[in-house]
C-alpha cells in the first residue's frame, strides 16, 4: 500500500462542522480523491486535489498539502444523510502510466440529531 | 447517462459453480477496474482494462477471470470460488488510465453482493 492513514471513526451533530484527516507517503503522487461510500452501495466522488491549497463545493471542501502528505475533507451545515464512510484514495503513477487508486480504510462518519 | 451498471445485484453461489458478473457503461470510458470491497474495508483493486486490454492485474487467483467484450462491457468470470472470497464486487470507469486530472476521477457501479457457500 501507500500508507494512507485516515480515522476510523467520527461522530457529530445536526449542523455543525467535521474535518476529517488523510495522511499519505507515496513517491508517484498525482492526485488525492476523496469519495463518500453510504453503507452497501457504490463509492462517489466528491472532491479532487492535486496542487496545494483548499477546493471548495458547497458544503463540501478538500484541502491539499503535498509537502506535509497530507488532506483534509471538511463538511460543514452538517446533515444526517451524510452519515457514510469517507474514503481518501490517493494516484500513484510510479512505475505505470495508469491511474492507479489506492484508498484508505475509510472514516465512518455518523451525524446525531 | 453517468452512469455504471452491475449485474447481478446479489448472487449466491456453491464453490463448484461457474458465474459472470457483468459492468456496463456509455460515457465513452477507455479504462474500467474491477474491485473486491470486504466489509469495513476499502476496495482492492483486482484488474485494469485500459481501451480493452488488460493492463493490470493484482495477483489475483485464476479462478477469477475478466474479460473485456468491447469498451463498454466489462465482465468478471467466476469459477470453483471459496467462502472467503465473498464481498461485494465493485466496477468502475475512467475516461482513461493514463491522465491526471478531476476528469479522470472513477465513476463506481453499485456493486455485486457474492455470497460463496
Amino acid at each position: 500500500g501507500q500508507n494512507i492513514d485516515q480515522p476510523t471513526e467520527m461522530t457529530a451533530t445536526e449542523g455543525a462542522i467535521v474535518q476529517i484527516n488523510c495522511t499519505y507517503q507515496t513517491s508517484g503522487f498525482n492526485g488525492l480523491f476523496w469519495y463518500q461510500q453510504h453503507a452497501g452501495e457504490a463509492p462517489t466522488f466528491l472532491s479532487y486535489n492535486v496542487l496545494d491549497g483548499l477546493e471548495e463545493k458547497g458544503r463540501f471542501s478538500s484541502f491539499l498539502s503535498r509537502s506535509k502528505g497530507y488532506s483534509y475533507l471538511l463538511l460543514k451545515e452538517l446533515q444526517m444523510k451524510d452519515s457514510a464512510s469517507y474514503l481518501c484514495a490517493v494516484r500513484d503513477d510510479r512505475g505505470s502510466t495508469l491511474g492507479r487508486l489506492y484508498f484508505g480504510r475509510g472514516t465512518q462518519l455518523t451525524v446525531w440529531p | 447517462d453517468t452512469e455504471v451498471t452491475q449485474t447481478p445485484k446479489h448472487l449466491v453461489m456453491g464453490m463448484t459453480n461457474k458465474k459472470s458478473l457483468k459492468c456496463e457503461q456509455h460515457m465513452g470510458h477507455r479504462a474500467m477496474y474491477w474491485y473486491k470491497q470486504k466489509a469495513k474495508k476499502p476496495p482492492e483493486l483486482m484488474f485494469v482494462y485500459s481501451y480493452e486490454k488488460l493492463s493490470i492485474n493484482e495477483s489475483v487467483p485464476s479462478r477469477f477471470s475478466p474479460e473485456c467484450p468491447n469498451s463498454s462491457l466489462l465482465n468478471l468470470h467466476l469459477h470453483a470460488l471459496q467462502p472467503e472470497d465473498s464481498a461485494l464486487y465493485l466496477c468502475a470507469s475512467s475516461q482513461d488510465g493514463t491522465s491526471g486530472g478531476p476528469n479522470n476521477e472513477q465513476f463506481f457501479g453499485p456493486g455485486t453482493r457474492l455470497t460463496v457457500l
